[in-house]
C-alpha cells in the first residue's frame, strides 16, 4: 500500500538554526500539510499545499516556516531560525484531491529537538 | 476560528469494559473524522462521519454524527489492550484542513 515518507525520523538542532523537514506524498495525491504536535498535545494544522502554492495556514505557521515542493515527489518544511518551542513532532500528509471526503494520509513524522 | 473540544482527556479501563469519548465543534462541521494515535505512532485515520444522525460501526467501534452536526462520539465495547492509544477527532476547516481535538487517551488495564 502506499504510504507518506518523512526523514529524518529524528532531527536535533541547536537553537537558530535552519532545518529543513522532508516529506515524499503518495505519487497521485495532489494536497499536500505540514502538522505539528507538541510532546503530549494535541495535533495542529501548520499548512496546506496544492498546485505549488500555500492554500491555506495557521497562525503557527509565521514567517520563520516555509514549504516547498522542490521537484516532483518532494515536499519540504523550512524553519529559518528554530525556537525552543519549536521542538516537536512535525507530520506530513496527503490527500488525492483535497476534497471533503478525501482521506488524509499521515506520514511517520519527524521528532525535530531544538537544544 | 473553529474549534473543536473533546472529553474526557483519560480515561483507564479494565479490559473488557467500555469506553466512550466525545466531540464537540463550536461551528457546524461538513464532516468529522476519527484518528487513532498509539504511543510514538503517528495519527491513522479511522473513519469519516459526514451525514447529520449518520451512525457507523467498525467491529467493536461506533461513531456517532450528531443531528446538528456540531459533536460526535466513538464508543468502544468490550475494550482490549490493543485500543490502547490515543483517539482525535477532527473536524475539516476547509480544503481538508483538519482541525483537531485534543484527544482522548485511553489505557487499558489487563
Amino acid at each position: 500500500e502506499p504510504e507518506v515518507t518523512q526523514t529524518p525520523s529524528h532531527q536535533v538542532t541547536q537553537m537558530g538554526q535552519e532545518v529543513i523537514l522532508r516529506c515524499v506524498p503518495i505519487s497521485n495525491h495532489l494536497y499536500f500539510y505540514w502538522y505539528r504536535q507538541i510532546l503530549g498535545q494535541k495535533v495542529e494544522f501548520l499548512v496546506s499545499f496544492y498546485n505549488n502554492e500555500i492554500s491555506e495556514k495557521s497562525e503557527i505557521f509565521d514567517d520563520q516556516f516555509s514549504v516547498e515542493r522542490p521537484d516532483g515527489s518532494n515536499f519540504t518544511l523550512k524553519i529559518r531560525s528554530t525556537k525552543l518551542e519549536d521542538s516537536a513532532m512535525y507530520f506530513c500528509a496527503s490527500t488525492v484531491s483535497g476534497g471533503a471526503e478525501d482521506t488524509q494520509y499521515f506520514g511517520p513524522g519527524t521528532r525535530l529537538t531544538v537544544l | 476560528g473553529q474549534q473543536v473540544m473533546q472529553i474526557p482527556q483519560y480515561q483507564h479501563v479494565q479490559e473488557g469494559e467500555d469506553f466512550t469519548t466525545y466531540c464537540n465543534s463550536s461551528t457546524t462541521l461538513s464532516n468529522i473524522q476519527w484518528y487513532k494515535q498509539r504511543p510514538g505512532g503517528h495519527p491513522v485515520f479511522l473513519i469519516q462521519l459526514v451525514k447529520s444522525g449518520e451512525v457507523k460501526k467498525q467491529k467493536r467501534l461506533t461513531f456517532q454524527f450528531g443531528e446538528a452536526k456540531k459533536n460526535s462520539s466513538l464508543h468502544i465495547t468490550a475494550t482490549q489492550t490493543t485500543d490502547v492509544g490515543t483517539y482525535f477527532c477532527a473536524g475539516e476547516e476547509s480544503q481538508g484542513n483538519l482541525i483537531f481535538g485534543k484527544g482522548t487517551k485511553l489505557s487499558v488495564k489487563p
